[in-house]
């Protein structure tokens, strides 16, 4: 079946450590997005990518890091700097603006 | 960048009864106007979109209508069920990479 897998579905950290977020699409979308959900805030931008070993920063990028080496995966890395990580985090990929944008079912980060 | 206003935040309903839920956008260059359904624990599913050369699409029970002089679009939900109980974001676009989502509307169907 075609479609975006985040991973794992539920995370914790201890305060100071990088943790990765997974995101793997098979759709062969050019695009991959990653959003941060907090309750009331709906859904921000992270960091964006429209094309292979490209990508751009989002409204709220600090504290963040992605890379983009194969179409397919579109892993983030919630950083030390980031001072509060704890939040609900969405990955998303489409052909390009105009088009629908499919999400993965969210990765829960908590740190502790 | 593109701002865009959703509302209500909450919005409560009795099964079989309409609801409406209304953006505003800032963009007047903005021609894709999608609606998400997220359910509690799950990522966002696409319910229905319109474009800008078109001012109304219906599917079933839900609809979008788009106002594009006023900058707003809204979502019909008509004879809602409990099912139809989620949060609800509107988006559009910013330039010509990503989306700007609203800030979500909770609808909650009373049987």
């Amino acid at each position: 079946d075609g479609g975006i897998t985040q991973s794992p579905k539920y995370l914790f950290r201890k305060e100071g450590q990088n943790v990765t977020l997974s995101c793997e699409q098979n759709l062969n979308h050019d695009a991959m997005y990653w959003y941060r959900q907090d309750p009331g805030q709906g859904l921000r931008l992270i960091y964006y990518s429209q094309i292979v070993n490209d990508f751009q920063k989002g409204d709220i990028a600090e504290g963040y890091s992605v890379s983009r080496e194969k179409k397919e995966s579109f892993p983030l890395t919630v950083t030390s700097a980031q001072k509060n990580p704890t939040a609900f985090y969405l990955c998303a990929s489409s052909f390009g603006t105009g088009t629908e944008a499919f999400f993965g079912q969210g990765t829960r980060l908590t740190v502790v | 960048g593109e701002n865009v206003e959703q509302h209500p935040s909450t919005l409560s309903v009795q099964e079989g009864d309409s609801a409406v839920i209304k953006c505003t956008y800032s963009d007047s260059a903005s021609n894709y106007f999608p609606w998400y359904k997220q359910e509690l624990g799950k990522g966002p599913q696409l319910i229905i979109d319109i474009r800008s050369n078109v001012g109304e699409k219906k599917d079933q029970r839900i609809a979008v209508t788009l106002n594009k002089t006023a900058k707003h679009f809204s979502l019909h939900i008509t004879e809602t069920q409990p099912e139809d109980s989620a949060v609800y974001f509107c988006a559009a676009p910013v330039g010509y990479s990503t989306l700007t989502f609203g800030k979500g509307t909770m609808l909650l169907v009373s049987p």
